[in-house]
């Protein structure tokens, strides 16, 4: 079984701080993606990764950077946290390819 | 205008009835389409592709129009287990990435 496990579920920082949400898979995927998911506007992609250390930007980039420096494991870091990036975080992984993507149980994150 | 579109429903059912899902998406160049369920503050799994030609997987069936644009879904004998958040899924050409919806939340009352 595919597991995607990220580092906490509920999470709460302060406006300003640096905050970093970590994700590891097992599978040995390529494909690794950071979703964030708001009541009404569904799953968006802030960033996705394809390979160790490339990256791509997804819909809302703006305010994330990500980091892959091994293949399990994709970051998502908010450098400067605020209040509307409070939200629920999913990472998910697939192969290569269009095929199923496997989601981690979310973080959820509440800026202060 | 949003890429890939769903009626929020909430859809209430039930047990026994048989239900249907339409979502629509912009992007004419889309290649690959699919269903996702989310349970309740659960994380969204996989239901099922969506074929040109139309696939069905026991209760559920996924039909596709490309002409027009829009992807469905029926579920016969509808469950409680049914009870869901399904969510409209299509490929963004562009990138090796997926565009969701933002899901049709379906309550199957017994």
């Amino acid at each position: 079984d595919v597991k995607v496990t990220q580092s906490s579920r509920y999470l709460v920082k302060r406006t300003g701080e640096k905050v970093f949400l970590e994700c590891v898979q097992d599978m040995d995927h390529e494909n690794m993606f950071w979703y964030r998911q708001d009541p009404g506007l569904g799953l968006r992609l802030i960033y996705f990764s394809y390979d160790v250390k490339m990256k791509e930007k997804g819909d809302i980039p703006e305010g994330y950077s990500v980091s892959r420096e091994k293949k399990e494991r994709f970051s998502l870091i908010l450098e400067s946290a605020s209040t509307n990036q409070t939200s629920m975080y999913l990472c998910a992984s697939s192969l290569q390819g269009w095929h199923e993507q496997y989601f981690g149980p979310g973080t959820r994150l509440t800026v202060t | 205008r949003k890429e890939v579109e769903q009626d929020p429903g909430p859809f209430n059912v039930p047990e026994g009835a048989t239900v249907a899902f339409n979502c629509t998406y912009s992007n004419s160049a889309s290649q690959s389409f699919f269903w996702y369920r989310q349970d309740c503050r659960k994380e969204p799994k996989l239901l099922m592709s969506v074929y040109s030609s139309g696939n069905e997987d026991g209760r559920f069936t996924a039909q596709l129009n490309r002409a027009s644009q829009y992807i469905s879904l029926l579920i016969r004998d509808s469950k409680l287990s049914d009870s869901a958040t399904y969510l409209c899924v299509v490929t963004d050409t562009g990138r090796r990435a997926l565009t969701f919806g933002s899901g049709t939340r379906l309550q199957v009352q017994p």
